[in-house]
């Protein structure tokens, strides 16, 4: 069956070391996304591709960065870890020309 | 910009109706969802309603649209313990097309 996979579901790192989150979808879709979620302020967008080689910019993408390289995978780099974005990260993904999202289980990031 | 706005927390006992009530910004959204979130677990589609509907029904689910008002409910018949989880409200990022904006959740609480 088609997925969204997460990996990994949950990590500890350190302040100021770079840290690579891994999102997998079997759906072929074009769409994919990143939100963290936070108590007090919901889902909110980090970032976004909407096909290989696209990228774009959320409400909350300081910090993050992403890469398209496949139609497959989406990988968040949080290039020098924060402890503000200690958090529980969701990866989704929706075919073109739909906005319903699929969603990943979540990967829970510590940052000490 | 978009903004989705939610009540935070609704307690209610089992078999009597839940009315979750969410406002949103963004007049020009196609489609507005509803997701259900459980307990240590990804968003999960739980209905959607197109903008041109005022009302759709699916099982115990029922979606209102007020699109003057820009209101959106979710009314849950004979709610039951299992339906305990949060429900996000959700638009499109009307910028990016598909990408969504989520409300920050109501936390529904159904008590035997």
């Amino acid at each position: 069956d088609a997925e969204i996979t997460q990996s990994p579901r949950h990590k500890i790192t350190e302040t100021g070391r770079q840290v690579t989150l891994a999102c997998h979808q079997t759906w072929n879709h074009n769409n994919m996304f990143w939100y963290r979620q936070d108590l007090g302020h919901g889902l909110r967008l980090i970032h976004y591709s909407y096909g290989v080689q696209d990228t774009n910019k959320g409400e909350v993408s300081d910090g993050y960065s992403v890469s398209r390289s496949n139609t497959e995978d989406l990988p968040l780099t949080l290039e020098s870890a924060a402890s503000s974005q200690t958090s529980v990260y969701f990866c989704a993904s929706s075919d073109a020309g739909t906005d319903t999202q699929y969603f990943g289980p979540g990967t829970r990031l510590t940052v000490l | 910009g978009e903004d989705v706005e939610q009540s935070l927390f609704l307690s209610v006992r089992e078999g009597d109706s839940s009315v979750i009530n969410c406002t949103y910004t963004d007049s020009s959204s196609t489609y507005l969802y509803w997701y259900k979130q459980e307990p240590g677990a990804g968003l999960q589609l739980l209905t959607y309603i197109f903008s041109n509907m005022d009302m759709k029904q699916d099982q115990r689910l029922t979606v209102l649209l007020n699109k003057k008002d820009k209101h959106l409910s979710l009314r849950i018949a004979d709610t039951q313990t299992g339906d305990s989880a949060i429900y996000f409200c959700a638009e499109t990022l009307n910028q990016a097309g598909t990408a969504l904006i989520f409300g920050k959740g109501t936390t529904l609480s159904v008590s035997s």
